[in-house]
């Protein structure tokens, strides 16, 4: 069964330009959850889509969107990049059955320096 | 507010040695669920528990168990008789009732097992 990819896995961009990351999960999976971890804030929720719909969203501005397709494969898109913005982008999906203990599975990040 | 500490930033043990995370966490709610991830040098955040606020049984997966004390705020997390593969960055983190709501993580702990 092939694991969560993620799209580009680095990308360089200059300030104010816009980026989509794109994140593919594992077949079945139908959440998807967004991550960046930076050295200065350490690691922050973004945001979690269920069945194409966000369910979830972390404290960011409102530069930072998302979206989840039909086939549960999700984007984020930043506008306006910041230097700030750089950082290691993660993320999970899970298969989600409420109520029960479920286990995450992490991508390996996309990488995006923002100068 | 919610709040995750983890009081050690970094520890080293010589493998075979027992090794206990320590995470404190801050929270109004009565439901929340708790978390542990590790990171591995590679960067790729592996799950490894999710424990919600009703069951405090402690847990154990391996050579992994987690104590979860609502008494104390505390969900530690104990490696027995570590191998240096365990060497990684683990995080805490916690959130509301909702999966993904008000997500946060603690500062992290770096282990280092040593040969």
């Amino acid at each position: 069964k092939a694991g969560v990819t993620q799209t580009p896995r680095y990308l360089i961009k200059t300030r104010g330009q816009q980026v989509t990351l794109s994140c593919s999960p594992i077949s079945g999976h139908r959440s998807v959850s967004w991550y960046q971890q930076t050295p200065g804030q350490g690691l922050q929720f973004l945001f979690e889509y269920f069945s194409e719909t966000q369910r979830n969203k972390g404290n960011f501005p409102g530069r930072f969107s998302g979206r989840q397709f039909s086939n549960s494969r999700s984007e984020m898109n930043v506008s306006t990049l910041e230097l700030g913005d750089s950082a290691l982008y993660l993320c999970a999906s899970s298969l989600y059955i409420a109520g029960e203990e479920e286990t995450q599975y992490f991508g390996p990040g996309t990488r995006l320096l923002v100068l | 507010a919610q709040k995750v500490t983890q009081a050690q930033t970094e520890i080293s043990v010589v493998e075979k040695e027992d090794v206990t995370l320590d995470c404190v966490y801050e929270t109004r709610d009565t439901t929340y669920y708790l978390f542990w991830y590790k990171q591995p040098p590679s960067g790729e955040l592996v799950f490894l528990i999710r424990r919600n606020s009703f069951d405090e049984q402690n847990e154990i997966s391996g050579r992994y168990s987690w104590n979860f004390q609502k008494s104390t705020s505390s969900f530690n997390f104990t490696i027995t008789a570590s191998q240096v593969v365990d060497s990684a960055v683990y995080f805490c983190a916690l959130s509301e009732a909702n999966y993904g709501q008000n997500f946060v993580f603690g500062p992290g702990t770096r282990l280092s097992v040593l040969p």
